[in-house]
C-alpha cells in the first residue's frame, strides 16, 4: 500500500490566487513527520513546511500553509497568493518514528503550473 | 551556512562501469542519506549514514553501497552500471534529534546518465 498518495498529477493556478495540493499518507506509527518540498527544474528540494503528528496547530510558512486533518490522515499544502517562481514540482513526504534510523517517504509529486 | 553540496552535477558513464558520487553535507550535521529519483520509480530512499555507520538502508541491489567518513562526508558507489542506473541521485543532511523536529537538507542532484 502507498504510504503517501498525491493525487493530482498537475496543477494550473493563476497568479495571485490560491492552490491546494492533496496528500494523504498511512501509518500506524503515532509519531511520525509530514513535510512538504518544492523542486524546481534544476533538481534541488527545496524544504517548505513540516508538520508534527503531535503538533495541535496546523503550519505556516510565509504563503504555505499546511491544512492538518489528522483523523483523515491528509496533510495538504495550501499555497496563498501564487506566484510564477512557485511553478515546480511539489512532494510531499513522511517520517516515521522519531530519533535514530529514519527516512523519508515520498509521493509521487504534483506538478504546478502558475499562468498569468 | 554552507548547504549541502554534491559532487560533480553531472556524470555520463558507460554500461558496466562503476561511478562514485560524493556529498558534503551541512557542517555539523551527522546524518547523510541518499534517494535515487527516476520518472518511473520517483523518489526512493537508498542508504542512510550517521557518525560513519549506515543505519538504514533501502531495496537496492548490493551494486549500491556507500560509506561516511569522520567529517561526515559521504560517497555512494554504483558498481556494474546498468542503464536502469540514469537517475537523478540526491543527497540529505539533518542534524538528527532525538526529539522533536529535525528537517532534512537537500543538494542539488548529481545526475547521472549511463549510456
Amino acid at each position: 500500500a502507498q504510504k503517501i498518495t498525491q493525487t493530482q498529477p498537475g496543477m494550473f493556478v493563476q497568479e495571485k490566487e490560491a492552490v491546494t495540493l492533496d496528500c494523504t499518507y498511512d501509518t500506524s506509527d503515532p509519531s511520525y513527520g509530514l513535510f512538504w518540498y518544492k523542486q524546481p527544474s534544476s533538481g534541488e528540494m527545496i524544504f517548505l513546511i513540516y508538520q508534527g503528528s503531535y503538533d495541535q496547530q496546523n503550519a505556516t510558512e510565509g504563503r504555505y500553509s499546511l491544512n492538518f486533518q489528522k483523523a483523515r490522515k491528509s496533510a495538504n499544502l495550501v499555497i496563498s497568493a501564487s506566484q510564477l517562481g512557485d511553478s515546480a514540482m511539489y512532494f510531499c513526504a513522511m517520517r516515521e518514528g522519531t530519533g535514530t534510523a529514519s527516512k523519508l517517504t515520498f509521493g509521487t509529486g504534483t506538478r504546478l503550473q502558475v499562468t498569468l | 551556512k554552507a548547504g549541502v553540496t554534491q559532487t560533480p552535477r553531472y556524470l555520463i558513464k558507460t554500461r558496466g562501469q562503476q561511478v562514485t558520487l560524493s556529498c558534503s553535507p551541512i557542517s555539523g550535521h551527522r546524518s547523510v542519506s541518499w534517494y535515487q529519483q527516476t520518472p518511473g520509480q520517483g523518489l526512493q530512499f537508498l542508504f542512510e549514514y550517521f557518525s560513519e555507520t549506515q543505519r538504514n538502508k533501502g531495496n537496492f541491489p548490493g551494486r549500491f553501497s556507500g560509506r561516511q567518513f569522520s567529517n561526515s562526508r559521504s560517497e555512494m558507489n554504483v558498481s556494474t552500471l546498468e542503464l536502469g542506473d540514469s537517475a537523478l541521485y540526491l543527497c540529505a543532511s539533518s542534524p538528527i534529534s532525538s526529539t522533536g523536529f529535525y528537517g532534512y537538507t537537500f543538494g542539488s542532484g548529481t545526475r547521472l546518465t549511463v549510456v
